[in-house]
């Protein structure tokens, strides 16, 4: 398996464009979660799903964010419009979806917003 | 919901010794706590985990004890190397149908040749 895939690993934007993240959960995975990391606030989590169903989105900063997951292989994550205070490094992760079970990260997507 | 605190914030070791990282719970209900490594630049990865119903748990020079009565969980880490510097982050999963872990601020150990 290759494990959750996230794309772009790097993403520069202008203040005010619209950036979107992608997340591939690992195959039979459940439940998929979206954290953002930075220095003064530590691991984020923003929203997870259950079964391709959003369960907790009460980490979402604002309503510039939002996101979806319209199968059970694919998310995304979509700031509009982007500010500066949004730069971070963006992690999804899956799970097999009990809360026993431990979660996969993806390798991350770095994004400066400029 | 559940609020995890984890200390020391920093960690500086000389190989071979031990390190120890401390992480306290709010949530009565938690019932699984893992443990994240994350190198500079990279995904954090799960090392060793434990369930509530184990009070201790060890992978090699790794190991993790859990005190329900008191809510809090240690990460033991023996005969340091290197390689063991990172970020370390403890985390709890709350209880119910809630599958969303709470982690903590994580721990910069260094492992000093």
């Amino acid at each position: 398996d290759a494990g959750v895939i996230q794309s772009p690993r790097h993403e520069v934007t202008e203040m005010g464009q619209e950036v979107t993240l992608r997340c591939k959960p690992i195959s039979g995975h459940n439940s998929l979660f979206w954290y953002r990391q930075t220095m003064m606030r530590g691991l984020e989590l923003l929203i997870y799903f259950n079964n391709n169903v959003p369960i907790d989105d009460s980490g979402m900063p604002e309503d510039r964010f939002s996101a979806k997951m319209p199968n059970a292989s694919f998310s995304t994550l979509k700031i509009q419009p982007s500010e500066p205070r949004d730069s971070a490094v963006y992690f999804c992760a899956s799970s097999l979806g009990g809360r026993l079970y431990g979660y996969t990260f993806g390798s991350g997507t770095r994004l400066t917003v400029v | 919901g559940e609020n995890v605190e984890q200390h020391p914030s920093t960690l500086s070791v000389q190989e071979g010794d031990s390190a120890v990282i401390k992480c306290t719970y709010s949530d009565s209900a938690s019932n699984y706590f893992p443990w994240y490594k994350q190198e500079l630049g990279k995904r954090p990865q799960l090392i060793i985990d434990i369930r509530s119903n184990v009070g201790e748990k060890k992978d090699q020079r790794i190991a993790v004890t859990l005190n329900k009565t008191a809510k809090h969980f240690s990460l033991h880490i023996t005969e340091t190397q290197p390689e063991d510097s990172a970020v370390y982050f403890c985390a709890a999963s709350m209880g119910g149908s809630n599958y969303k872990l709470t982690f903590g601020k994580g721990t910069l150990l260094t492992v000093n040749p």
